[in-house]
């Protein structure tokens, strides 16, 4: 089946700095999607990314799904201690009754 | 209010000894899928259902049944539990090609 790999699997950053998590695919992807999962909570959806090369934007999170769509990745700009949590990149199959999930990324952010 | 709905939060139980995590939705989604989630390994999709009666086995099966008799619950059984399925377990809900909503999660601990 398909599989995402993710890095780092954690990153630590001092409030106010940029952070960045990639993910990549030896297959060609028909989506991504992005999840985030607060300490000891559930992943909830962040966004869907299905066009080659599409770059789509919420306030200071960037999402951007490669030209090949094999890779994906996620910036937040100028942290904040609410971006704490693990951010997840996901592919599904099925129309996505099956979602694979890449490893997550750990983000720390120190105030 | 939309909602995935899980139960228990937390279990603690014996070795071969049944169970069944129940899980229910109200969003009148097609889909629904369970998975574990242990640190390092991302979450990984045990079964998944289209529809009702429609069931197919995610990446890690084993050891796991599910049934989808109604369109709004999709209750995980464990029949003989083993120490290694100590994990957190999520279900899931969506629509075809949408996002997954997630339940709150039960901790398991096979002793």
């Amino acid at each position: 089946g398909q599989q995402v790999m993710q890095i780092p699997q954690y990153q630590h950053v001092q409030e106010g700095e940029d952070f960045t998590t990639y993910c990549n695919s030896s297959t060609t992807l028909s989506n991504i999607q992005w999840y985030k999962q607060r300490p000891g909570g559930h992943p909830v959806f962040l966004i869907q990314l299905v066009k080659s090369g599409e770059v789509k934007k919420q306030k200071r999170l960037t999402f951007q799904f490669g030209e090949a769509k094999k890779n994906s990745s996620l910036h937040i700009t100028a942290t904040q201690t609410t971006d704490v949590g693990t951010y997840f990149c996901v592919t599904g199959g099925t129309s996505y009754g099956k979602l694979t999930f890449g490893q997550g990324t750990i983000l720390t952010v120190h105030p | 209010e939309a909602q995935v709905t899980q139960n228990p939060r937390y279990l603690i139980t014996v070795t071969g000894k049944k169970l069944t995590v129940t899980c229910s939705q109200n969003m009148n989604h097609e889909y629904m899928s369970w998975y574990r989630q242990d640190p390092g390994l991302g979450l990984r999709q045990i079964y998944y259902s289209m529809n009702v009666e429609v069931t197919d086995k995610g990446d890690v099966p084993e050891g796991y049944k599910v049934s989808r008799k109604e369109k709004r619950n999709f209750p995980l059984i464990l029949e003989s539990p083993s120490p290694n399925q100590t994990s957190l377990y999520f279900c899931a809900s969506s629509r075809q090609g949408g996002e997954a909503f997630f339940g709150q999660g039960t901790r398991l601990t096979v002793v």
